[in-house]
Order: structure tokens, then sequence, then C-alpha cells
């Protein structure tokens, strides 16, 4: 298995740019995470989808972010317009169905977003 | 959920055991205890997971008192490699995969 698989590995744009970043979860997971992570905030969980359907996105910052899964296999977290205070590593996750007493999600290796 | 109290940093040598201790007094009944490991630059990668008594597995061992108002995570002779920051989360399983992560226990480990 791959693993779970995000596209760019490096982001480097400019402040009021779009920028779109890329996920593909393990094959037969059927949770998708969007996680971000800063030296001063740490990891934070931004939203997450149950088949496809968001679930939660109450950690997304504000309306610049947003974020899709139009199907099982592919995920976009898109920020419109960019700004200096993104930059961060985002790191997708997915899990397996959800056995009864298991928490493991499989953590991609991350976007290093850097808005200039 | 719960939250979770655990050492910024800690620092051992090749070869200890390594304890790492995490409180979390408001765990709930339902909530079960879960550690990642975090190397730089890479993802969290989940180590372990219980619910009480104790939970063994080739990387780790968690132990969980009676109360489970803490766990402590134990790594036995550890190399260089398993300098990483660790993190201890406390949650609902299965179904609501929710997870928070704190600032987590940076461990250094050395020669």
């Amino acid at each position: 298995d791959a693993g779970v698989i995000q596209s760019p590995r490096h982001e480097v744009t400019e402040m009021g740019q779009e920028v779109t970043l890329r996920c593909k979860p393990i094959s037969g997971h059927d949770y998708l995470f969007w996680y971000r992570q800063t030296m001063m905030r740490g990891l934070e969980l931004l939203i997450y989808f149950n088949n496809n359907v968001p679930i939660d996105d109450s950690g997304m910052p504000e309306d610049r972010f947003s974020a899709k899964m139009p199907n099982a296999s592919f995920s976009t977290l898109k920020i419109q317009p960019s700004e200096p205070r993104d930059s961060a590593v985002y790191f997708c996750a997915s899990s397996r169905p959800g056995t009864v007493s298991y928490n493991e999600q499989f953590f991609g290796p991350g976007t290093r977003l850097t808005v200039l | 959920l719960a939250k979770t109290t655990q050492p910024i940093s800690m620092d051992s040598y090749e070869g200890q055991e390594v304890n790492i201790t995490c409180s979390h007094n408001n765990i709930a009944t339902n909530d079960y205890i879960t550690w990642y490991q975090q190397f730089p630059s890479q993802g969290p990668r989940f180590i372990i997971q219980g619910y009480k008594t104790k939970v063994t597995n080739e990387v780790a061992s968690l132990f969980i008192p009676a109360d489970r108002k803490s766990s402590t995570l134990s790594l036995p002779r550890v190399s260089l490699s398993d300098t990483a920051v660790y993190y201890c989360l406390v949650g609902v399983s299965g179904g609501y995969n929710k997870l928070i992560f704190g600032a987590g226990t940076r461990l250094a480990v050395h020669p």
C-alpha cells in the first residue's frame, strides 16, 4: 500500500494567490482528515470527512479555507486568497472503517506551504 | 474531549527505558488513550492505544491505572531513532474519530 499521498510536497506562493493542496487517502479508508501544524499552534484539526461527507469543519480558520472530497480517493484543501500566516505544514490523514476500539489515523508526508 | 498534560521535553540515553506519563483527569467512561509519535518532517504515526490496565505491542507498552486519570507510555531500550515528539490523546474510539493533539513530549535520545 502506498500510504496517504499528498501533493505538492512543497509550495511557495505569494500573498493573495490561490493554493490547492491535494490528498489521496488509503484505499478502503472512509475517514479523511486535514490538519495544519505550526510551531506556535501545534497540530490542529481543520476538517474531517466520513464517506466523502464533511462531518466537522469547526477547525477551519476562516472562509478563505475550503475543503472538498468529490470521491473516496481524492480530497482538496483550498486557500483563497492565501496570507503569510497560512504558512504551515498541512497534513492529510485517513482511517479505516471504524472498528470498535481503534483510533489509528494514517498520516501523509505533509505539504509545506510558504506564503510570501 | 478530555484535556491531557504531559512533559514538554525529556532526555534519555541509548539503551535506557523511557517512561512518558500523561495526565487526563477528566477522562470519560468511553474514552480511549492513544499515543502517537512524530519524527521531524513527517506526519504523526500511531504507536499504541488502550483502555485500561496494560497494553503491549512490538513498539511500546502502555500502562493505565485503575482510575484511568493518567497513563504511561514505556519505550524499552531506546535508540537514537526514537528521538521524536510523542503525543498523548484521549477520546472516544471508533466511529467518532476526532483526535485533539496537544503539545506533545519532545524526547531526545543521546549517544
